[in-house]
Protein backbone atom coordinates (compact mmCIF):
# COMPACT_ATOMS: atom_id res chain seq x y z
CA UNK A 1 0.00 0.00 0.00
CA UNK A 2 0.97 3.79 -0.14
CA UNK A 3 2.61 5.14 2.38
CA UNK A 4 4.61 8.77 3.00
CA UNK A 5 6.72 9.38 5.82
CA UNK A 6 8.65 12.34 6.85
CA UNK A 7 11.13 12.48 8.68
CA UNK A 8 13.61 15.27 10.35
CA UNK A 9 14.54 17.66 13.31
CA UNK A 10 12.08 18.50 15.76
CA UNK A 11 13.93 21.71 16.53
CA UNK A 12 15.68 24.10 14.72
CA UNK A 13 17.37 27.26 15.85
CA UNK A 14 16.25 30.86 13.94
CA UNK A 15 18.21 31.71 10.97
CA UNK A 16 19.11 28.16 10.29
CA UNK A 17 18.54 25.56 7.62
CA UNK A 18 15.25 22.96 7.97
CA UNK A 19 16.28 19.49 6.17
CA UNK A 20 13.15 17.05 5.95
CA UNK A 21 13.05 14.44 4.20
CA UNK A 22 9.94 12.65 3.07
CA UNK A 23 10.28 8.62 2.38
CA UNK A 24 7.15 6.67 -0.09
CA UNK A 25 6.78 3.58 -0.65
CA UNK A 26 3.95 2.01 -3.07
CA UNK A 27 4.55 4.38 -5.62
CA UNK A 28 7.24 5.47 -8.17
CA UNK A 29 8.80 9.25 -7.97
CA UNK A 30 9.31 8.86 -11.87
CA UNK A 31 5.39 9.11 -11.94
CA UNK A 32 3.92 10.74 -9.15
CA UNK A 33 4.55 13.97 -7.73
CA UNK A 34 4.88 14.86 -4.21
CA UNK A 35 4.24 18.44 -2.59
CA UNK A 36 4.92 19.93 1.01
CA UNK A 37 2.10 20.88 2.88
CA UNK A 38 2.40 22.80 6.51
CA UNK A 39 0.22 23.63 9.12
CA UNK A 40 0.69 25.71 12.17
CA UNK A 41 -0.80 24.97 15.39
CA UNK A 42 -4.05 25.25 15.34
CA UNK A 43 -3.60 27.31 12.18
CA UNK A 44 -4.68 25.86 8.30
CA UNK A 45 -2.79 24.40 5.77
CA UNK A 46 -0.36 25.95 3.46
CA UNK A 47 0.97 24.55 -0.05
CA UNK A 48 5.08 25.16 0.13
CA UNK A 49 5.81 23.25 -3.26
CA UNK A 50 5.78 20.47 -5.53
CA UNK A 51 8.09 18.29 -7.24
CA UNK A 52 6.79 16.62 -10.34
CA UNK A 53 6.63 13.26 -11.52
CA UNK A 54 9.57 14.63 -14.27
CA UNK A 55 11.51 16.54 -11.73
CA UNK A 56 11.02 19.76 -12.22
CA UNK A 57 9.71 21.85 -9.15
CA UNK A 58 7.34 24.82 -8.09
CA UNK A 59 6.85 27.07 -5.45
CA UNK A 60 4.71 29.02 -3.11
CA UNK A 61 6.03 32.31 -4.20
CA UNK A 62 5.50 33.26 -0.51
CA UNK A 63 8.55 31.28 0.81
CA UNK A 64 10.28 30.49 -2.87
CA UNK A 65 13.34 32.05 -2.36
CA UNK A 66 14.15 30.48 0.98
CA UNK A 67 12.65 26.79 -0.13
CA UNK A 68 14.03 23.95 -2.01
CA UNK A 69 12.59 20.90 -2.92
CA UNK A 70 14.52 18.22 -4.65
CA UNK A 71 14.49 13.82 -4.45
CA UNK A 72 16.25 10.81 -4.79
CA UNK A 73 14.30 8.09 -7.11
CA UNK A 74 16.76 5.18 -6.52
CA UNK A 75 15.85 5.85 -2.79
CA UNK A 76 11.69 6.94 -3.15
CA UNK A 77 13.14 10.14 -1.10
CA UNK A 78 11.67 13.55 -1.33
CA UNK A 79 13.51 16.45 0.18
CA UNK A 80 12.57 19.99 1.83
CA UNK A 81 15.18 22.53 2.49
CA UNK A 82 14.09 25.97 3.88
CA UNK A 83 16.70 28.34 5.11
CA UNK A 84 16.70 31.78 7.16
CA UNK A 85 13.91 29.60 9.67
CA UNK A 86 11.93 32.13 11.74
CA UNK A 87 9.84 31.57 14.67
CA UNK A 88 6.40 31.49 12.42
CA UNK A 89 7.75 28.85 10.57
CA UNK A 90 6.67 26.73 13.36
CA UNK A 91 4.27 23.94 11.97
CA UNK A 92 3.83 20.62 11.45
CA UNK A 93 5.09 19.41 8.36
CA UNK A 94 3.59 17.40 5.26
CA UNK A 95 4.00 15.36 2.53
CA UNK A 96 1.37 14.30 0.29
CA UNK A 97 1.12 12.80 -3.43
CA UNK A 98 -0.23 15.53 -5.38
CA UNK A 99 -2.24 13.73 -8.65
CA UNK A 100 -2.76 15.58 -11.26
CA UNK A 101 -4.74 13.95 -14.19
CA UNK A 102 -3.32 15.28 -17.93
CA UNK A 103 -5.87 17.51 -18.64
CA UNK A 104 -5.62 18.89 -15.02
CA UNK A 105 -9.66 18.47 -14.16
CA UNK A 106 -8.27 16.14 -11.18
CA UNK A 107 -6.22 17.92 -9.04
CA UNK A 108 -5.90 16.49 -5.19
CA UNK A 109 -3.84 14.99 -2.81
CA UNK A 110 -4.47 11.75 -1.54
CA UNK A 111 -2.15 10.30 0.18
CA UNK A 112 -0.82 11.94 3.53
CA UNK A 113 2.26 11.04 5.33
CA UNK A 114 1.63 11.93 9.67
CA UNK A 115 3.60 14.88 9.01
CA UNK A 116 6.37 15.83 11.43
CA UNK A 117 6.62 18.89 13.90
CA UNK A 118 9.59 21.77 13.58
CA UNK A 119 9.74 23.93 16.18
CA UNK A 120 11.80 27.47 15.40
CA UNK A 121 13.41 28.11 18.71
CA UNK A 122 16.62 29.20 20.31
CA UNK B 1 -3.44 34.41 -4.70
CA UNK B 2 -6.95 33.08 -4.50
CA UNK B 3 -8.42 33.55 -1.06
CA UNK B 4 -10.74 31.00 0.61
CA UNK B 5 -13.06 31.45 3.07
CA UNK B 6 -14.71 28.71 4.96
CA UNK B 7 -18.19 29.48 7.92
CA UNK B 8 -18.64 28.93 9.70
CA UNK B 9 -16.09 28.36 11.79
CA UNK B 10 -16.83 26.53 14.80
CA UNK B 11 -20.24 24.87 14.09
CA UNK B 12 -21.92 22.46 16.97
CA UNK B 13 -24.41 20.11 15.89
CA UNK B 14 -26.10 16.77 16.97
CA UNK B 15 -25.60 13.49 15.97
CA UNK B 16 -27.99 12.39 13.05
CA UNK B 17 -28.45 16.27 12.19
CA UNK B 18 -27.68 17.40 8.60
CA UNK B 19 -24.32 19.74 8.53
CA UNK B 20 -23.50 22.86 5.85
CA UNK B 21 -20.64 23.93 5.67
CA UNK B 22 -19.59 26.53 3.25
CA UNK B 23 -16.57 27.78 1.22
CA UNK B 24 -16.44 30.80 -0.80
CA UNK B 25 -13.79 31.79 -3.28
CA UNK B 26 -12.49 35.86 -3.65
CA UNK B 27 -13.26 34.71 -7.84
CA UNK B 28 -14.51 32.06 -9.83
CA UNK B 29 -12.64 28.85 -9.47
CA UNK B 30 -14.74 26.71 -12.26
CA UNK B 31 -15.73 24.22 -9.55
CA UNK B 32 -12.02 23.10 -8.74
CA UNK B 33 -12.34 22.49 -5.47
CA UNK B 34 -11.89 19.75 -3.12
CA UNK B 35 -12.46 19.03 0.50
CA UNK B 36 -10.27 17.06 3.25
CA UNK B 37 -11.36 16.28 6.56
CA UNK B 38 -8.58 16.51 9.69
CA UNK B 39 -9.06 14.76 12.44
CA UNK B 40 -7.37 16.05 15.78
CA UNK B 41 -3.35 14.75 15.44
CA UNK B 42 -3.97 13.56 12.06
CA UNK B 43 -3.25 14.04 8.42
CA UNK B 44 -6.51 15.32 6.22
CA UNK B 45 -7.91 13.05 4.50
CA UNK B 46 -9.44 13.30 1.30
CA UNK B 47 -13.05 13.36 1.02
CA UNK B 48 -14.90 15.38 -1.85
CA UNK B 49 -12.78 16.27 -5.40
CA UNK B 50 -13.66 18.19 -8.17
CA UNK B 51 -16.61 19.66 -5.97
CA UNK B 52 -18.65 16.80 -6.15
CA UNK B 53 -16.91 13.52 -6.70
CA UNK B 54 -17.12 11.63 -3.62
CA UNK B 55 -13.50 9.74 -2.92
CA UNK B 56 -13.29 6.20 -2.28
CA UNK B 57 -13.67 4.58 0.54
CA UNK B 58 -15.79 7.67 1.38
CA UNK B 59 -19.16 7.47 3.71
CA UNK B 60 -22.17 8.38 1.21
CA UNK B 61 -23.33 10.58 3.75
CA UNK B 62 -21.00 13.19 2.43
CA UNK B 63 -21.66 15.26 -0.50
CA UNK B 64 -20.44 18.14 -2.30
CA UNK B 65 -21.78 21.09 -4.50
CA UNK B 66 -21.32 24.11 -5.83
CA UNK B 67 -20.00 26.67 -8.70
CA UNK B 68 -18.49 30.03 -9.41
CA UNK B 69 -17.58 31.21 -6.06
CA UNK B 70 -19.55 29.42 -3.38
CA UNK B 71 -19.19 25.78 -2.78
CA UNK B 72 -20.78 23.68 -0.09
CA UNK B 73 -20.12 20.50 2.08
CA UNK B 74 -22.94 18.06 3.21
CA UNK B 75 -23.22 15.21 5.74
CA UNK B 76 -26.61 13.93 5.04
CA UNK B 77 -26.82 12.47 8.93
CA UNK B 78 -24.06 13.73 11.22
CA UNK B 79 -21.89 10.70 13.08
CA UNK B 80 -20.19 10.76 16.30
CA UNK B 81 -16.94 9.88 13.79
CA UNK B 82 -17.19 12.99 11.94
CA UNK B 83 -16.00 15.49 14.83
CA UNK B 84 -13.12 17.15 12.60
CA UNK B 85 -12.19 20.41 11.10
CA UNK B 86 -13.17 20.30 7.20
CA UNK B 87 -10.93 21.96 4.96
CA UNK B 88 -11.75 23.41 1.19
CA UNK B 89 -8.68 23.65 -1.41
CA UNK B 90 -8.68 24.93 -4.86
CA UNK B 91 -6.62 24.29 -7.16
CA UNK B 92 -8.42 26.46 -10.20
CA UNK B 93 -5.42 29.18 -10.01
CA UNK B 94 -1.34 28.54 -8.90
CA UNK B 95 -0.99 27.93 -5.92
CA UNK B 96 -3.23 25.87 -4.33
CA UNK B 97 -4.79 27.68 -1.48
CA UNK B 98 -6.72 26.62 1.76
CA UNK B 99 -9.34 27.97 3.85
CA UNK B 100 -9.03 28.37 7.20
CA UNK B 101 -10.94 25.37 8.02
CA UNK B 102 -14.71 24.49 9.90
CA UNK B 103 -14.32 23.12 12.99
CA UNK B 104 -17.27 20.68 13.64
CA UNK B 105 -17.95 19.44 17.00
CA UNK B 106 -20.90 17.25 18.56
CA UNK B 107 -23.84 19.13 20.58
Amino acid sequence: QVQLKESGPGLVQPSQTLSLTCTVSGLSLTSNSVSWIRQPPGKGLEWMGVIWSNGGTDYNSAIKSRLSISRDTSKSQVFLKMNSLQTEDTAMYFCARKRVTTEGILDYFDYWGQGVMVTVSS
Amino acid sequence: DIQMTQSPSLLSASVGDRVTLSCKASQNIYKYLNWYQQKLGEAPKLLIYYTNSLQTGIPSRFSGSGSGTDYTLTISSLQPEDVATYFCQQYNSWPDTFGAGTKLELK
